[in-house]
């Protein structure tokens, strides 16, 4: 079974801009977590989607939001970038939304913002 | 490959002795925890999870031990090889939240 896909990899932008990203679950697995990962703030989580509804949101601006298809694949956008949010996006699945779900992470995608 | 933290606290083994990675978690309530391991470059890989109402877990060459009374999980690992060096995360969930993630250590494998 494929893992989780995410593309692209890399991403330079420059401030102001705004970017997309995306993600496709392991197949059958219907919940997606977004998270921003830095050296200085770690793991951090943004939100997740489960059936195409945001069921949680981590602390972050709303320039930063997110959608899910009825495919499950998930997109996430960062409007009027900044240089703070130059980071590894990272993409993971689970089968569903419940407690204990084993929680798959995809490579990432790295965020440059100059 | 990217620098996952530049300032995160390691565990030198040397190769071939058994190696205990320890995190202390936030929320006494939470009930589900998994133990991942990211390598240089790459997104984080599920090692083994737990769930609150066991107190050990044992994988291939891995074991996790979870004692609530101190909000303590740790991941054993057991004759540590070279491809083990990584930076180890644990992560812990309570129903409806989202997993919150420990800072990470990061274990160097000496020859």
């Amino acid at each position: 079974k494929a893992g989780v896909t995410q593309t692209p990899r890399y991403l330079i932008k420059t401030r102001g801009q705004q970017v997309t990203l995306s993600c496709s679950p392991i197949s059958g697995h219907r919940s997606v977590s977004w998270y921003q990962q830095t050296p200085g703030q770690g793991l951090q989580f943004l939100f997740e989607y489960f059936s195409e509804t945001q069921r949680n949101k981590g602390n972050f601006p709303g320039r930063f939001s997110g959608r899910q298809f009825s495919n499950s694949r998930s997109e996430m956008n960062v409007s009027t970038l900044e240089l703070g949010d130059s980071a590894l996006y990272l993409c993971a699945s689970s089968p569903s939304a419940g407690t204990y779900n084993e929680q798959f992470f995809g490579p990432g995608t790295r965020l440059t913002v100059l | 490959g990217e620098s996952v933290g530049l300032h995160l606290p390691t565990l030198s083994v040397q190769e071939g002795d058994n190696s205990i990675i320890n995190c202390a978690y936030s929320n006494s309530a939470s009930d589900y925890f998994i133990w991942y391991k990211q390598e240089s470059g790459k997104g984080p890989q599920f090692i083994i999870d737990i769930r609150s109402n066991m107190d050990k877990r044992q994988g291939q060459r891995v074991t996790v031990l979870l004692n609530k009374t101190v909000k303590h999980l740790s991941l054993q690992i057991a004759a540590t090889q070279p491809g083990d060096s990584a930076v180890y995360f644990c992560a812990e969930k309570l129903y409806g939240q989202n997993f919150v993630f420990g800072p990470g250590t990061r274990l160097s494998v000496l020859p």
